[in-house]
């Protein structure tokens, strides 16, 4: 089945710090990847996604690049804030027979 | 405007009850999924729904049940068997369980056992 590893938080930088947030996957076919981030008290929130091979989804100057040679889907923001803080999840779908797959989640923390 | 809506946002209990969350979606979706998120945890599968009249166990269905009688409901029901309800519930919808599309979540409920 589908699998979806991320790096382990809680993540704390400073802000304008550049960030970098690990995702890795194993899945059959080929998966759409996502990032979802859940502000505190809140539900997910689709942040971005990929639905092919070397495709890069971005928004809010966040992006992360469908790399199928490596498996991965790393987020990645040049100059955090503060209001940035949350918990990111990683998660891909396919068509393969196999449901919506997420990871378990980092924490990133931006201090003034 | 479209999207998924969780009533209530915030739930007590009192241990030995049975309780009801709500969710309600516009979007035409035919999955419909709850989740449970515990602090600090990932998200876990309670059951999901493919389409009306028809619902799965998901990873962690002891002690909720589920029903789909129309397309945009999807009520979870947590009963007393449930031994540790306590935890944020989300619930979401895609346009199908077994697509290549990402999942719309409702703002959750908080519920608590008091």
């Amino acid at each position: 089945g589908n699998s979806v590893t991320q790096m382990e938080g809680p993540v704390t930088l400073s802000e304008e710090a550049f960030l970098t947030i690990n995702c890795t996957y194993t899945a059959t076919g080929y998966p759409s990847l996502f990032w979802y981030v859940q502000y505190p008290g809140e539900g997910l929130q689709l942040l971005l996604k990929a639905t092919k091979a070397d495709d890069k989804g971005s928004n809010k100057g966040f992006e992360a690049t469908y790399r199928k040679e490596t498996t991965s889907f790393h987020l990645e923001k040049g100059s955090v804030q503060v209001s940035d803080s949350a918990v990111y999840f990683c998660a891909l779908s396919n068509n393969a027979g196999n449901m919506l797959t997420f990871g378990g989640g980092t924490r990133l923390m931006v201090k003034p | 405007d479209g999207g998924i809506t969780q009533s209530p946002k915030y739930l007590f209990r009192k241990e030995g009850q049975n309780v009801t969350l709500s969710c309600e979606q516009n979007l035409n979706h035919d999955a419909m999924y709850w989740y449970r998120q515990d602090p600090g945890q990932g998200l876990r599968l309670i059951y999901y729904s493919q389409i009306v009249n028809d619902f799965q166990k998901g990873d962690i269905a002891e002690g909720y049940s589920v029903s789909r009688e129309k397309k945009e409901s999807f009520p979870l029901t947590v009963t007393s068997a449930q031994k540790n309800p306590t935890a944020f519930y989300l619930c979401a919808s895609s346009i199908g369980v077994y697509m290549n599309t990402e999942a719309f979540f409702g703002q959750g409920t908080r519920l608590t056992v008091v």
